[in-house]
């Protein structure tokens, strides 16, 4: 069973920098690509960032190109988001999702529960 | 960016009911949609993928079809449980999500 564990959320200021992490098993993880989704409390869902399966391969959206970077250790099943220069608007629940692609645009077939990452002074 | 519309925002209807949610995107997408389920305080869960194929374990009420631009969810016979938030979300350019259509009980 494939199981996808958030951490690491919490509170952060704004400008300042936080790390999610994204425990997996169940699968062969460094065969898939794996990403982040966030939504904001009671609203919609926006894709922040994928990786390949190797790792060599990422992708973020406009609105964190540039503050965030994802990565991932195969060795451990553990993927990674940081994020840096933090804004109101990064407030959201961060679910840890997966692919059933190696590489490339996706859709996902896996989610974990998520951990909420609340940026305000 | 590919924006995806759905409608309508809510759908009331009774268990049993026949359920129709639409998802429109702004450019040719051909089938490369997925519908989601999300629960209040639960991860979403896929549904459909390429537009038509049910993923593992979901049950043959739900269905998906359409291409290019227009899609449709359909819930056969709703279940007590079926009452909740589903999603569309393309994969043609970088993914991006509609807003929802919430089935509510009537």
């Amino acid at each position: 069973e494939v199981q996808l564990v958030e951490s690491g959320g919490g509170l952060g200021q704004p400008g300042g920098s936080l790390t999610v992490s994204c425990a997996a098993s169940g699968f062969t993880f460094s065969g898939y690509v794996m990403g982040w989704v966030r939504q904001v409390p009671g609203k919609g869902l926006e894709l922040v960032s994928i990786i390949s399966g190797s790792g060599t391969t990422t992708y973020y959206a406009d609105s964190v190109k540039g503050r965030f970077t994802i990565s991932r250790d195969n060795s451990k099943n553990i993927l990674y988001l940081q994020m840096h220069s933090l804004r109101a608007e990064d407030t959201a629940v961060y679910h840890c999702v997966k692919s059933p692609f190696w590489n490339g645009y996706s859709y996902f077939d896996s989610w974990g529960q998520g951990t909420l990452v609340a940026v305000s002074s | 960016e590919i924006a995806l519309t759905q409608s309508p925002a809510t759908l009331s209807l009774s268990p049993g009911e026949r359920a129709t949610l639409s998802c429109r995107a702004s450019q040719s997408i051909s089938t490369y949609l997925a519908w989601y389920q999300q629960k209040p305080g639960q991860a979403p869960r896929l549904l459909v993928h390429g537009a038509s194929n049910r993923a593992s374990g979901i049950p043959p009420r739900f269905s998906g079809s359409g291409s290019g631009t227009d899609f449709t969810l359909t819930i056969s016979s709703l279940e007590p449980e079926d009452f909740a938030v589903y999603y569309c979300q393309q994969r043609s350019h970088w993914p991006t999500f509609g807003g929802g259509t919430k089935v509510e009980i009537k």
